[in-house]
């Protein structure tokens, strides 16, 4: 089944502690994408990667760090989370010209 | 830049009738395309269809259509046969740059029964 696979749905952690959310895609696309959503702000981009070792800013990259070692896999990691990354995520990729397709998110909330 | 536009803040329909979704979006590129998502109360993300500014034919998937009036920058989302699983948040989005989509604001669409 063609899917995006994001790790965990659900963190509670505390400001400072680095933590990881995992996103891997069996669709071999060459496009991922990070967001965030927020309301009343909606989802906004973070990060994106165009293929393996090409990554670039969104519009609200500030606080994250990504990485694109393997087509299929495109991490994000907070360094030191600070309660306003409490937020939704959501992982996604693409093929060139086609529609995103989501991960389920990941709900995370920093204290 | 993409602006997308919904002006319906929340819907109700009656189980097994039809529903429209509102969309218009601002775009000054001659080639774009238009995403329909849905997002249920559990908070993933679905695609539902798609439809690019090039296409003769409106775009259709199962239950789902898009009214497509590229005069009036519209791309509405019809809805046949209303389930009560079709209660959720309905996003009409645009590619941006970046690989990125532009949202609207949502439309929550509640189908009683």
């Amino acid at each position: 089944e063609a899917q995006v696979t994001q790790n965990p749905r659900y963190l509670i952690t505390v400001t400072g502690k680095k933590l990881t959310v995992t996103c891997s895609q069996n669709m071999n696309h060459e496009y991922m994408s990070w967001y965030r959503q927020d309301p009343g702000l909606g989802l906004r981009q973070i990060y994106y990667s165009m293929n393996v070792e090409v990554t670039d800013k969104g519009d609200v990259p500030e606080g994250y760090k990504v990485s694109r070692k393997e087509k299929r896999n495109f991490p994000l990691i907070l360094e030191s989370p600070s309660p306003n990354q409490t937020s939704l995520y959501f992982c996604a990729s693409s093929s060139r010209g086609g529609p995103q397709h989501f991960g389920d998110g990941t709900r995370l909330s920093i204290l | 830049a993409q602006k997308i536009t919904q002006t319906q803040p929340g819907m109700f329909v009656q189980e097994k009738e039809a529903v429209t979704l509102d969309c218009t979006y601002d775009t000054s590129d001659q080639s774009y395309g238009l995403f329909w998502y849905k997002q249920p109360s559990s908070g993933e993300m679905i695609f539902l269809i798609y439809q690019g500014s090039y296409d003769e034919q409106n775009a259709t998937e199962g239950r789902y259509s898009l009214n497509f009036q590229k005069a009036r920058k519209s791309a509405n989302l019809v809805i046949s046969a209303s389930q009560l699983g079709d209660s959720a948040m309905y996003f009409c989005a645009a590619p941006t740059g970046r690989r990125a989509l532009t949202f609207g604001s949502g439309t929550r669409l509640q189908v009683q029964p």
